[in-house]
């Protein structure tokens, strides 16, 4: 069990260009999740899949934003035309795939945009 | 809407003291419970979980917490904290048939003083 990764672990980009971050969900898990957490504040839902079907989005997760999960195994979240405001820590967490199931968060991917 | 509160914001606290950090939810019939704890540069670890059963949960470094329905409150308790328990604690739910996804409460800062 080598935990839930994701990469890079920080991104300094210019307002405008576009950014994908990825994660590696722990192997068997068949859910994950992608969060945002602005500073000082709790992580926030943006959207989740079960395998590689995205079953929920967010309001949160404007028109800029996409995320996949081919094959049901690792995921990308990709933000278009990045503003200041998407400046964040962008969280990944994955389950076995019941509610009641532990998710199981990596470290983060923190997104400055300048 | 579905909501978390962590009614306060920041704990000082002298090392061995007791500490609470109180949470409340708002009211569904079916909801499971959790405590995460965020170090700094890192990634949420669950300490805690109420599922079902006994109200009273036991987790991981000595906190424990009690699930009080009438009161809508999930509470975490240590009885004698460490300097090493200095970090950000956040609560957060699930609702049931609701894919899991966890909805945090804006965090508490412990901060242990020697």
């Amino acid at each position: 069990d080598t935990g839930v990764s994701q990469n890079p672990r920080h991104k300094i980009t210019k307002r405008g260009q576009n950014v994908t971050f990825r994660c590696d969900p722990i192997s068997e898990h068949n859910r994950l999740y992608w969060y945002r957490q602005t500073l000082g504040q709790g992580p926030e839902f943006l959207t989740y899949f079960q395998n590689e079907a995205q079953l929920e989005k967010s309001r949160l997760l404007s028109d800029r934003f996409s995320a996949e999960r081919p094959k049901g195994s690792f995921s990308t979240l990709e933000i278009q035309r990045t503003e200041q405001g998407d400046s964040a820590m962008y969280l990944c967490a994955s389950s076995l795939g019941s509610t009641e199931n532990i998710q199981y968060f990596g470290a983060g991917t923190r997104l400055s945009v300048l | 809407a579905q909501s978390v509160t962590q009614l306060d914001s920041q704990v000082p606290v002298f090392e061995e003291a007791p500490v609470e950090l109180r949470c409340n939810y708002s009211s569904s019939v079916s909801v499971y419970l959790f405590w995460y704890v965020q170090y700094p540069n890192q990634g949420l670890q669950l300490l805690l979980k109420y599922l079902s059963g006994s109200t009273l949960v036991k987790g991981i470094n000595g906190f424990e917490a009690e699930f009080n329905k009438s009161q809508t409150s999930f509470h975490l308790r240590k009885p004698s904290v460490h300097i090493s328990d200095t970090a950000e604690y956040f609560c957060a739910v699930t609702y049931y048939n609701q894919g899991g996804k966890l909805i945090f409460g804006q965090g508490t800062e412990l901060s242990v003083k020697p």
